[in-house]
């Protein structure tokens, strides 16, 4: 089946620093991908849906510059924190969906997740 | 609104059956998800139902749909010590060309005991 993996597992950054995390597709095109967070003892929040070759589409409350997404290829999205501060230390999950091995599955695949404490 | 709402924590012995609950509230759901989350790690789908569906079997794993009631659950039969972690109930909401994305419960803790 598809394999969404995400990159790096863990990251650890001072406050005020930018990280960047990587979301693959490993064997399929992925035209959309989501971008979740989830904090501690809690549920997975969608923050934006990332198409690829155009800009992503943001939940509310969520800020687009400070959470950068770019889609720019089929099998990559990325997420960058800006500025990053320890509220901003969460668990952060991409999914992904079968749309582009051709009809929808109605299945979403996600990745690993990526753990972000800033100190 | 779009809204799912689950049970937090579910206690178990090992061999017997869990059954997970969720509510949920908006008719427009497609498929209705039961994701396994086990700790530090991401989600894996475990099984999916569609909504035109009333069972969906897969070995172990019996989803239950009532549609009319808006209520989804997830059966585990001969529930093992492997089974515990947080299961999350998601549907997935279909409008306005936004495919794809998904809402979920808070997610309901099992616990297996020996």
């Amino acid at each position: 089946g598809a394999v969404v993996s995400q990159h790096p597992s863990w990251v650890i950054c001072k406050s005020g620093t930018s990280v960047k995390i990587e979301c693959r597709s490993l064997d399929f095109q992925a035209t959309t991908m989501f971008w979740y967070r989830q904090f501690p003892k809690q549920s997975l929040m969608l923050m934006a849906t990332s198409n690829e070759g155009s800009k992503a589409t943001y939940e509310q409350g969520v800020e687009k510059d400070k959470f950068l997404i770019n889609h720019a290829s089929l099998t990559l999205s990325t997420l960058t924190v800006t500025s990053a501060h320890p509220e901003d230390s969460s668990f952060y999950i991409c999914s992904t969906s079968g749309f582009g091995t051709g009809p929808y599955t109605g299945e979403l695949f996600f990745g690993e997740g990526s753990r972000l404490t800033v100190l | 609104g779009e809204d799912v709402e689950q049970s937090l924590f579910l206690s178990v012995r090992e061999g017997d059956s869990s059954v997970i609950n969720c509510t949920y509230t908006d008719s427009s759901s497609t498929y209705l998800y039961w994701y396994k989350q086990e700790p530090g790690a991401g989600l894996q789908l475990l099984t999916y139902i569609f909504s035109n569906m009333d069972m969906k079997q897969d070995q172990r794993l019996t989803v239950l749909l009532n549609k009319k009631d808006k209520h989804l659950s997830l059966r585990i039969a001969d529930t093992q010590t492997g089974d515990s972690a947080i299961y999350f109930c998601a549907e997935s909401i279909r409008r306005s060309g936004n495919t794809g994305k998904l809402i979920f419960g808070q997610g309901t803790t099992l616990q297996v005991k020996p």
